[in-house]
């Protein structure tokens, strides 16, 4: 089965300190690996698409990579407005097959 | 380049109505997949269209609907209204219907259920 976890749950950071974010998935398949931005209230804003190992993106401080099994989403010296909730998702099947999301905050 | 729009972006039934959702996809797209999201249950597929047809559809019950028109913009309904059906109901549009293809998200339509 298609699945798609994301970790931490949760992650406080202070603004200036760089971390990462977790999403694993198996999938049988691979037809994309996207990541997207949410914030409260409002639609899934895209960020990258990834789609083969090794493969990796950057937007100004985001950079996401992939590997076989899991993909990172690096964050470099966030700002108090990176705060958000970042969703990993999977391409299966016409679908996107979703983690539970990653929920950043960023105190200044 | 406007994005994906949807109406109305709040809703406020009560139990056994039935609601109608609109989404207009971005010019040029031709595939429109709804999701609904909860605290509990996050992001879940219910159904895309391409070309006013339904290629694929989610794990929900015939109560949710939906219907694409030749301009590619999209309905959809949901009878019989039940407590958890309340949640955020997102539109997202892509060019084509494969799943490689990035899909872009409205802002939503928040309805909820008394």
């Amino acid at each position: 089965e298609d699945q798609v976890t994301q970790s931490p749950e949760a992650l406080r950071l202070q603004e200036g300190e760089s971390s990462s974010l977790n999403c694993s998935y198996t999938v049988s398949g691979l037809r994309g690996l996207f990541w997207y931005r949410q914030d409260p209230g409002k639609g899934p804003e895209f960020l990258f698409t990834l789609y083969s190992a090794g493969e990796e993106k950057e937007k100004e401080r985001l950079k996401a990579t992939l590997t076989k099994k899991e993909s990172f989403l690096h964050i470099t010296a966030p700002k108090p407005e990176d705060s958000a909730t970042y969703l990993c998702a999977i391409g299966s099947n016409y679908q996107l097959i979703w983690g539970a999301g990653t929920k950043l905050i960023i105190k200044p | 380049k406007a994005g994906v729009t949807q109406t109305p972006r709040y809703l406020i039934k009560t139990r056994g109505q039935q609601v109608t959702l609109s989404c207009s996809p971005i010019s040029g797209h031709r595939s429109v997949s709804w999701y609904q999201q909860t605290p509990g249950q996050g992001l879940q597929f219910l159904f895309e269209y391409f070309s006013e047809t339904q290629r694929n559809k989610g794990n929900f019950p015939g109560r949710f609907s939906g219907r694409q028109f030749s301009n590619s913009r999209s309905e959809m309904n949901v009878s019989t209204l039940e407590l958890g059906d309340s949640a955020l109901y997102l539109c997202a549009s892509r060019r084509t219907s494969g799943s490689t293809d990035t899909q872009y998200f409205g802002p939503g339509t928040r309805l909820t259920v008394l």
